[in-house]
């Protein structure tokens, strides 16, 4: 089972909208809406962002958003902060026999 | 709250052995699946193992399947993780993670503890 792929890194300056996308494949992303995201800040645990493709859990800003098109899946973060910037990794269940697989990472970086 | 803490971390030479445990509290431990995650050093995150509640099926990651076993003790609270012929490419912060009870995701971290594998 490969990892899913997303882009290395992503920037935007403040108060814009940066997208990070996450490809997998129909035995993962596409076939299932068991998407999620977690932000990951240097030296800490990962936290969740999105659960179920375009879900927040209490807590989470409403300036996350997630979704997904076919073997795509996207999180989006509007309104851009300074105290956004850190590594995020979407993952999926998978049908294979692994269960469960994360995307590559990706840093984003406030300019 | 809930808490997971992980310990049993250090260094191992190659082909050694180690268990890594996770305490969970704050929370119904034997009602919850529980995960292993790990994170080489500057790398991503790779899921490493699952375990039910009851301990039934179990799943691996290819990487390790048939070196790592993972177990639990619902009267203990405890999560394990027992590492054989261990490589130096499995140098990494490991993570014991909740999945929540209904859906596919980890909703609850540890803080990690860190395996090196060197001689």
């Amino acid at each position: 089972q490969s990892a899913l792929t997303q882009p290395a890194s992503v920037s935007g300056s403040p108060g814009q909208s940066i997208t990070v996308s996450c490809t997998g494949t129909s035995s993962d992303v596409g076939g299932y809406n068991y998407v999620s995201w977690y932000q990951q800040d240097p030296g800490k645990a990962p936290k969740l962002m999105i659960y179920e493709v375009s879900n927040r859990p209490s807590g989470v800003s409403n300036r996350f958003s997630g979704s997904k098109s076919g073997n795509t899946a996207s999180l989006t973060i509007s309104g851009l902060q300074a105290e956004d910037e850190a590594d995020y990794y979407c993952s999926s269940y998978t049908s294979s026999s692994t269960l469960y697989v994360f995307g590559t990472g990706t840093k984003v970086t406030v300019l | 709250e809930v808490q997971l803490v992980e310990s049993g971390g250090g260094l191992v030479q190659p082909g050694g052995s180690l268990r890594l445990s996770c305490v969970a509290s704050g929370f119904t431990f034997s009602s919850y699946s529980m995960n292993w995650v790990r994170q080489a050093p500057g790398k991503g995150l790779e899921w490493v193992s699952y375990i039910t509640r009851s301990s039934s099926p179990i799943y691996y990651a290819d990487s390790v399947r048939g070196r790592f076993t993972v177990s639990r003790d619902n009267a203990k609270n405890s999560l394990y993780l027992q590492m054989n012929s261990l490589r130096a490419e499995d140098t990494a912060v490991y993570y014991c993670a909740r999945l929540y009870t209904s859906g596919w995701f980890l909703d609850y971290w540890g803080q990690g503890t860190l395996l090196t594998v060197s001689s």
